[in-house]
């Protein structure tokens, strides 16, 4: 079974730029869900995707977009950096159906925003 | 307006005893629960989780109770070991009222817990 995964470890954009981050989602699982963690704060949701589509959406201004693909595989874009979009973002995936409503996270991206 | 806090931002415990760490939350919408362990430079590793219509929940060394009604859940630990040294996650899901099924977590700032040997 592979777990989540997500590409690139570590990013410095400068302000203003644009930036993409890609997810694989847990073998199986067809939700996928992206958080911002600041430093010494605990992650924050930004959207969730479930059949290619939007499916809710935290505090987070439009500049933040995202996209799901059929095999599940998930983007994360963020235009106009500003500088306190620095952050490690996290991708968790889930299963859409049943009980339990546990997301497994990837390791995160760091994006520095400088 | 932070719905789900951990008032501790740390916890040093020694090792073979209890860690007992606590988590309290505002949002009576909240229908499950859920603590995730993180390590440096490791995404958040999912430990245990309850229902809000149960009081306790028992996996091995980890035990998560629920009040409710003090709208408070703690998470412990026995015996602490030092491999159990990391941060702290609680979460909470909201109840989806239009019956659907957003798996938004809400996330506390987190504890840091240290076992010393």
């Amino acid at each position: 079974e592979t777990g989540v995964t997500q590409s690139p470890t570590h990013l410095i954009k400068t302000r203003g730029q644009q930036v993409t981050l890609r997810c694989s989602s847990q073998s199986g699982h067809n939700t996928v869900s992206w958080y911002q963690q600041a430093l010494g704060q605990g992650p924050q949701f930004i959207f969730q995707y479930y059949r290619e589509e939007e499916n809710g959406r935290g505090n987070f201004p439009p500049r933040f977009s995202g996209l799901q693909f059929p095999n599940y595989s998930s983007e994360l874009n963020v235009n106009a950096l500003e500088l306190d979009d620095s952050a490690l973002y996290l991708c968790a995936s889930s299963l859409r159906t049943g009980p339990s409503y546990e997301q497994y996270f990837g390791p995160g991206t760091r994006l520095t925003v400088t | 307006d932070q719905q789900v806090k951990q008032n501790s931002p740390s916890l040093s415990v020694q090792e073979g005893r209890i860690s007992i760490l606590n988590c309290d939350y505002t949002n009576s919408m909240f229908d499950y629960f859920l603590w995730y362990k993180k390590y440096p430079a490791e995404g958040p590793t999912f430990l245990i989780s309850i229902s809000s219509i149960k009081d306790k929940n028992e996996d091995g060394r980890f035990t998560v109770f629920l009040n409710k009604s003090a709208k408070h859940l703690s998470l412990h630990i026995v015996p602490s070991q030092p491999g159990d040294s990391a941060v702290y996650f609680c979460a909470a899901k909201r109840r989806d009222i239009s019956g659907g099924s957003n798996y938004k977590l809400t996330f506390g700032k987190g504890t840091l817990l240290t076992v010393n040997p």
